[in-house]
C-alpha cells in the first residue's frame, strides 16, 4: 500500500447520510487520485490533484460528490446525500507529476444501505 | 486516445504451472504501461512498469512482462504459479502529461492445488 493511509476501511450509512471518506499521502508525492471500483464499471478515475490543485474532475458522477485538498497531506471524498448506487470501493492513489506510476492505498469499502 | 484489453476474465492454472495473462493496448504515441495485483479486500500493488528502457520487464514475485510493439500487447507471465499468486491482475496504460491511468477490466487468476 505505498504508506497511504485511508479511513475509514469500511463504513456503512443510510440513504441520505453525508459519507466523508479520507486519504492521508505519503510525503513526496504531489498527485493524489481518487477512484472508485465496482463489479459493473471496474475502476474508474473520479477526480485527481497536482500541487493541492483539482486538475480534473470530469470523472465525479454527480453533485453530490466533492473532494477536497487543502493541503498536502490530506484530502477528503464527500458524499451527500449518499444513494444506494454509491456503493463501492474508493481508493486513493499518490504519485508525481514527473512520473506515472501511482501508489494505491488499501481503500474504504461503502455500503449505502 | 488509449485503452486496454485484458483478453480473459478468468484464468486457472495448477500450482508450479506457468501463468500467462494477456494484455494488448491502444495508445497514440508511446505507452506506459503496467501490471497491478489485487488481493481479495486489498489496494492495488504495482508489480511492474514498462517505460520503454527494455522491452522484457522484470516485476516483483517472479513475474515479467514482455512490450510488443508490433503485436501492442503486453502480457504477464510467471514460470511457476504459487498459491500466494491468485488475486485479480490489472493491465493500465498512462494516458499522456496528464498521467492518467487507463485500467483493464481485470483477468481473475485462480491457482488450485
Amino acid at each position: 500500500d505505498a504508506g497511504v493511509i485511508q479511513s475509514p476501511r469500511h463504513e456503512v450509512t443510510e440513504m441520505g447520510q453525508e459519507v466523508t471518506l479520507r486519504c492521508k499521502p505519503i510525503s513526496g508525492h504531489n498527485s493524489l487520485f481518487w477512484y472508485r471500483q465496482t463489479m459493473m464499471r471496474g475502476l474508474e478515475l473520479l477526480i485527481y490533484f497536482n500541487n493541492n490543485v483539482p486538475i480534473d474532475d470530469s470523472g465525479m458522477p454527480e453533485d453530490r460528490f466533492s473532494a477536497k485538498m487543502p493541503n498536502a497531506s490530506f484530502s477528503t471524498l464527500k458524499i451527500q446525500p449518499s444513494e444506494p448506487r454509491d456503493s463501492a470501493v474508493y481508493f486513493c492513489a499518490v504519485g508525481t507529476t514527473s512520473t506515472d506510476t501511482q501508489y494505491f492505498g488499501p481503500g474504504t469499502r461503502l455500503t449505502v444501505l | 486516445a488509449q485503452s486496454v484489453t485484458q483478453l480473459d476474465s478468468h484464468v486457472s492454472v495448477s500450482e508450479g504451472t506457468p501463468v500467462l495473462l494477456r494484455c494488448n493496448y491502444s495508445s497514440s504515441y508511446s505507452p506506459s504501461l503496467f501490471w497491478y495485483v489485487q488481493h481479495p479486500n486489498k489496494g492495488l500493488q504495482l508489480l511492474l512498469k514498462y517505460t520503454s528502457a527494455a522491452t522484457l520487464v522484470k516485476g516483483i514475485n517472479g513475474f515479467e512482462a514482455e512490450f510488443k510493439k508490433s503485436e501492442t500487447s503486453f502480457h504477464l507471465t510467471k514460470p511457476s504459479a504459487h498459491m500466494s499468486d491468485a488475486a485479480e491482475y490489472f493491465c493500465v496504460v498512462s494516458v499522456g502529461s496528464a498521467r492518467q491511468l487507463t485500467f483493464g477490466s481485470g483477468t481473475q487468476l485462480t491457482v488450485l492445488p
